[in-house]
């Protein structure tokens, strides 16, 4: 089974407009983090954001934003007042609990913003 | 303060040959972590190393080797290159659970010809 799940392949936007980009994860562990990283044509993988799953209330970073539903295992990415500088590929990664650094991540979603 | 960096940016290999991929970590960090992402793929965990050890494996063959200095940069190495090796490898420094935080590096392509 896959342990991220990303189904948007692309998704198109607006300028200043806000976009949601899903996630769902798969795990048993009771001890996890999930990440979202921006990845520009440049090939760099740029850390967004976090949520640790003791986390109570969902993590902000600037314009993003995490919609943590536990329940639903699932960690959508709000991104708030689209510029054209976030078109990209974004992936959407997991760590399975306490002592690893391995991440797990997506196949991503393409976004692209239009003016 | 430099990030994470990588040498060399591109590589254009032939089947069958070996190649040595390079990554130095960003200052502080003493752990380095290796991912291959192949075109229209999410990365995907190679190995681990920390204090000169590998300290983590996803499910890549024994092709596949690194290394780590007491500087703590790190080699990546692929023996016998298949054309599926082709893809950006990339390298992410961080400081073990203390920090969730991986910084990456801007990543190495090969191409296997």
């Amino acid at each position: 089974a896959q342990k991220i799940t990303q189904t948007q392949p692309g998704m198109f936007v607006q300028e200043r407009e806000a976009v949601t980009l899903d996630c769902t994860y798969d795990t048993s562990d009771p001890s996890y983090g999930l990440f979202w990283y921006k990845q520009p044509s440049s090939g760099e993988m740029i850390f967004l954001i976090y949520q640790g799953s003791y986390d109570q209330q969902n993590a902000t970073e600037g314009r993003y934003s995490l919609n943590f539903q536990k329940a639903r295992k699932s960690a959508n990415l709000v991104i708030s007042a689209s510029q054209l500088g976030d078109s990209a590929m974004y992936f959407c990664a997991m760590r399975e609990g306490s002592y690893t650094d391995k991440l797990i991540f997506g196949t991503g979603t393409r976004l692209q913003v239009f003016p | 303060d430099a990030g994470v960096t990588q040498s060399p940016t591109h590589l254009i290999k032939t089947r069958g040959q070996q190649v040595t991929l390079r990554c130095s970590p960003k200052s502080g960090h003493d752990t380095v972590s290796w991912y291959q992402q192949a075109l229209g793929q999410g990365p995907q965990f190679i190995f681990q190393y920390y204090e000169e050890e590998e300290r983590q494996r996803g499910n890549f063959p024994d092709r596949f080797s690194g290394h780590q200095f007491p500087n703590y940069s790190s080699e990546l190495n692929v023996n016998a290159l298949l054309l599926g090796d082709s893809a950006l490898y990339l390298c992410a420094s961080s400081i073990p659970t203390t920090s969730y935080e991986q910084y990456f590096g801007p990543g190495t392509r090969l191409t296997v010809t």
